[in-house]
């Protein structure tokens, strides 16, 4: 079955940095996944899409201190720079066969 | 650019239907799949289906079958969800996706509430 497990929150300091990881089930470890921003009161945006290799491309107008990398089954969302308008939950989001998958999502707090 | 304009909140009682509107602009609407998303308050994002917008093919995720319908109309570049006999789990944000695969962009969001 093809789930993606994300750690419910994450906290990190203004200015510093910060990476969420969203894990992809056994299986399904050489999948895509494409990371999402939703700020508080607001819709959902598109940011990144992460490939396997590690190789990702964002969308525009998405600030160069968000980068994407991969590691065997997991996928990740680097935010350097924090700042106090990347507060905010972060889905990641899959496909299969006539599926979408989202992870239960990140709730990132910015000290 | 780009744009999903949906249809504004509703407010329902327990057993009618409601009818939201996805309006695309800024592409050849038939070109890509329209996902539909809900999020049920404090809750996460759960992929309801999609619908081929070329065919008019829906697809239906688990737990989103019978109440729920997708159609598309293409000469005005709208995909529509449909739900019949709404309880008050039904309320929640619904938003349109435009994407096959990787989410490329999302409608601003319909709350629809359902309370008697």
């Amino acid at each position: 079955q093809l789930v993606l497990t994300q750690s419910p929150s994450a906290s990190a300091s203004l200015g510093a940095s910060v990476k969420l990881t969203c894990t992809l089930s056994t299986g399904h470890t050489t999948y895509a996944i494409a990371w999402h921003q939703q700020q508080p009161e607001k819709g959902p945006r598109s940011f990144i899409k992460v490939n396997s290799d590690g190789s990702h491309y964002k969308w525009d107008g998405i600030p160069d201190r968000f980068s994407g990398s991969s590691s065997g089954a997991e996928r990740y969302l680097t935010i350097s720079s924090l700042q106090s308008e990347d507060e905010a939950d972060y889905y990641c989001q899959t496909w299969g066969t006539g599926i979408q998958v989202f992870g239960g999502g990140t709730k990132l707090t910015v000290l | 650019q780009v744009q999903l304009v949906q249809s504004g909140s509703e407010l329902k009682k327990p057993g009618a239907s409601v009818k939201v509107s996805c309006k695309a602009s800024g592409y050849t609407f038939t070109s890509y799949t329209m996902n539909w998303v809900r999020q049920a308050p404090g809750q996460g994002l759960e992929w309801m289906g999609w619908i081929n917008t070329n065919t008019g093919n829906p697809t239906y995720a688990q737990g989103f079958t019978g109440r729920f319908v997708f159609s598309v109309d293409t000469s005005v570049s709208t995909a529509y969800l449909q739900i019949r006999s709404l309880t008050p789990e039904d309320t929640a944000i619904y938003y349109c996706a435009r994407g096959i695969n990787d989410i490329l962009s999302w409608g601003q969001g319909t709350l629809v509430t359902v309370s008697s």
